[in-house]
């Protein structure tokens, strides 16, 4: 099982580009979610997906879209990217109704603005 | 203020030293996590709580639901402890996880 994947590793962009950010889990979890990690702070939930077709805002969510194709995937796109949004994106899944509830994170993505 | 918050923000040690991290939380929950964050970025979990106490090998982290306080602990600290660890709580009613800003943990040989 390869967990969480997330593409791209790294990436650049300028000022008013778009982009989208994959995210795929193997382990059949219900939940997935979109992160941003920022120097002084901790992680802040951008969008969750409980489950195919649903998603919901997290503290964070201007600038940025999501879509739930499937079980697997998680998707999170800048349509217009800022400086502002240059950050570490992390995306993860969690199973609520098992009772461990872990969520696993996927290795990131570092995003520079420019 | 935050709802999680996190102490020390930074802490140093010599090898074999016993180390505590702490967490405060201000809001009602059912769960606590304790994660490590790598330097090269990965996050893994490292526990699960919602009462008690848990052991896995040279970590153990309590639980103290009545005063809202987690505590993290390292017995016989390794230079590959070294890390940031996170301590998140997931507020009753939601499954999502608020986070605290890390204790970045140094080991020195």
């Amino acid at each position: 099982n390869a967990g969480v994947t997330q593409t791209p590793k790294f990436q650049v962009l300028k000022t008013g580009q778009s982009m989208t950010l994959q995210c795929a889990q193997d382990m059949n979890h219900n939940s997935m979610y979109w992160y941003r990690q920022d120097p002084g702070m901790g992680l802040r939930l951008i969008y969750y997906s409980a489950s195919e077709g649903t998603t919901d805002k997290g503290e964070v969510p201007n600038g940025y879209n999501v879509s739930r194709l499937n079980k697997r995937e998680f998707s999170l796109r800048l349509e217009s990217a800022a400086p502002s949004q240059t950050s570490v994106y992390f995306c993860a899944s969690s199973d609520p109704t098992r009772s461990q509830e872990t969520q696993y994170f996927g290795p990131g993505t570092r995003l520079l603005v420019l | 203020k935050n709802e999680v918050e996190q102490s020390p923000q930074n802490l140093t040690a010599q090898e074999g030293e016993f180390i505590t991290i702490n967490c405060s939380y201000s809001v009602g929950i059912s769960a606590l996590h304790w994660l490590q964050q790598h330097p090269g970025g990965g996050i893994v979990s490292l526990f699960m709580l919602s009462s008690g106490k848990k052991k896995h090998g040279r970590l153990i982290a309590t639980i103290n639901i009545q005063e809202k306080h987690s505590s993290l602990h390292i017995t016989a600290s390794h230079p590959r402890d070294s890390a940031v660890y996170i301590c998140a709580v997931r507020r009753i009613g939601t499954d999502k996880l608020i986070f605290g800003t890390g204790t970045r943990l140094q080991v020195f040989p």
